[in-house]
């Protein structure tokens, strides 16, 4: 299995709601990134796990909170967004946090009403 | 300057042509290469990796130019499902991590 899973696909949400974006990989990764991904630009890198722990943040608003329950799922909760957070978010996974090669999810497109 | 820049394009080229892009990196210190492409609406997918001594994958070959700090990617036999946003990464290894840093892609269009 070489996939990265997100669900959901799609989320449109408002202001005041909570909402969570999840992330799966079954190919043994100890390490996992959330992106941040707007219209005509490159991704932006917003956190990295290295074996379940944060290894970086880069200084990403506190509204964005990830978690990392085990090795192979990757959360990122969302509360109090605004609407420039609209973007798609990826996830990606590589086989650990010094390796270069890093496998992306299909992504969660957001909408923040 | 950006640390990697990349002409944004779009090319538009005819099916059967040969294209090439380049992608030029600031940090001297880098030390692995990629390009990824990119469909419309799609996640970054890996296309492959760049090495110094040039490698090649079918249609696509690649070439890492360190004294001038810039990679290449060509495209020969053009086809139109070539066409995507090709994004050139570049790595760094700092305190036992990878940074990863991507280019603003180029935008390719084969034409029928």
């Amino acid at each position: 299995d070489t996939e990265v899973t997100q669900t959901p696909k799609h989320l449109v949400m408002g202001m005041t709601n909570k909402k969570s974006l999840k992330c799966e990989q079954h190919m043994g990764h100890r390490a996992m990134y959330w992106y941040k991904q707007k219209a005509k630009k490159p991704p932006e890198l917003m956190f990295v796990y290295s074996y379940e722990k944060l290894s970086i943040n880069e200084s990403v608003p506190s509204r964005f909170s990830p978690e990392c329950p085990n090795s192979s799922l990757l959360n990122l909760h969302l509360h109090a967004l605004q609407p420039e957070d609209s973007a798609l978010y990826l996830c990606a996974s590589s086989q650990d946090r010094g390796a270069a090669k890093q496998f992306f999810g299909p992504g969660t497109r957001l909408t923040v009403l | 300057r950006k640390e990697v820049e990349q002409d944004p394009g779009p090319f538009n080229v005819p099916e059967g042509a040969t294209v090439a892009f380049n992608c030029t990196y600031s940090n001297s210190a880098s030390q692995s290469f990629f390009w990824y492409r990119q469909d419309c609406r799609k996640e970054p997918k890996l296309l492959m990796s760049v090495y110094s001594s040039g490698n090649e994958d079918g249609r696509f070959t690649a070439q890492l130019n360190r004294a001038s700090q810039y990679i290449s990617l060509l495209i020969r036999d053009s086809k139109l499902s070539d066409s995507a946003t090709y994004l050139c990464v570049v790595n760094s290894y700092s305190g036992g991590y990878q940074k990863v840093t991507f280019g603003t892609g180029t935008k390719l269009q084969v034409i029928p």
